[in-house]
């Protein structure tokens, strides 16, 4: 079983609001990820959490804040978020940082 | 990360073999060649990776040149469902750290009927 659930599947939020992602596996993996979309672009990466210690961070605004409360949960908190951050957020995780990530369905963001 | 370089669009027919190329002349000795696709609006969805043996598997079969500047990912009989932007990514292992995907633009395949 190779599958990361995410939800919500869909979220639009004003910018003002404050609201979280959530992501959970559950196959023992130590590593997990948080990924950005735009619209017809490949994804990048924004922080990774390794054995639930933040490890990289892709210099993301403060306004994103990420969360790994345990080894199969991690979220994304979102705070005054703009317009142009709406995307698609996907989540992914490993077995250890440098095994093949899998990746949840993602959550499509719309900011107003 | 190495860069790879994917033409931008290919199309296939229903049933024939679908053979998708990538170039990263650049790849270093202890780094990966990992294919993933993304069907529209879903998550990448891992294939295959190899180093430098050609491998195998029950979705697609992954050949590298014997220099590791170039790979091949073949789709043996390509269905309606096999359309998707198919991403070849290098990745170095080995370093004790987690790391990063670096996606590149990727290789829009259709596959039509």
């Amino acid at each position: 079983d190779t599958e990361v659930t995410q939800t919500p599947k869909h979220l639009v939020m004003g910018m003002t609001n404050k609201k979280s992602l959530k992501c959970e596996q559950h196959m023992g993996h130590r590593a997990m990820y948080w990924y950005k979309q735009k619209a017809k672009k490949p994804p990048e990466l924004m922080f990774v959490y390794s054995y639930e210690k933040l490890s990289i961070n892709e210099s993301v605004p403060s306004r994103f804040s990420p969360e790994c409360p345990n080894s199969s949960l991690l979220n994304l908190h979102l705070h005054a978020l703009q317009p142009e951050d709406s995307a698609l957020y996907l989540c992914a995780s490993s077995l250890g940082g440098e095994d093949t990530q899998y990746f949840g369905p993602g959550t499509r963001l719309t900011v107003l | 990360d190495a860069k790879t370089t994917q033409p931008t669009s290919m199309d296939c027919a229903e049933g024939r073999a679908a053979n998708l190329p990538c170039n990263h002349s650049t790849i270093s000795g202890n780094e990966y060649v990992y294919w993933y696709r993304q069907i529209h609006s879903q998550g990448p969805q891992y294939i295959i990776h190899g180093l430098k043996n050609n491998e195998t598997n029950e979705m697609a079969s992954l050949i590298i040149t014997e220099d590791r500047k170039s790979s091949t990912l073949i789709l043996p009989h390509a269905t309606l469902r096999d359309t998707a932007v198919y991403y070849c990514i290098v990745r170095v292992a080995n370093t004790g750290t987690a790391s990063k995907l670096t996606f590149g633009t990727g290789t829009r395949l259709q596959v039509t009927l």
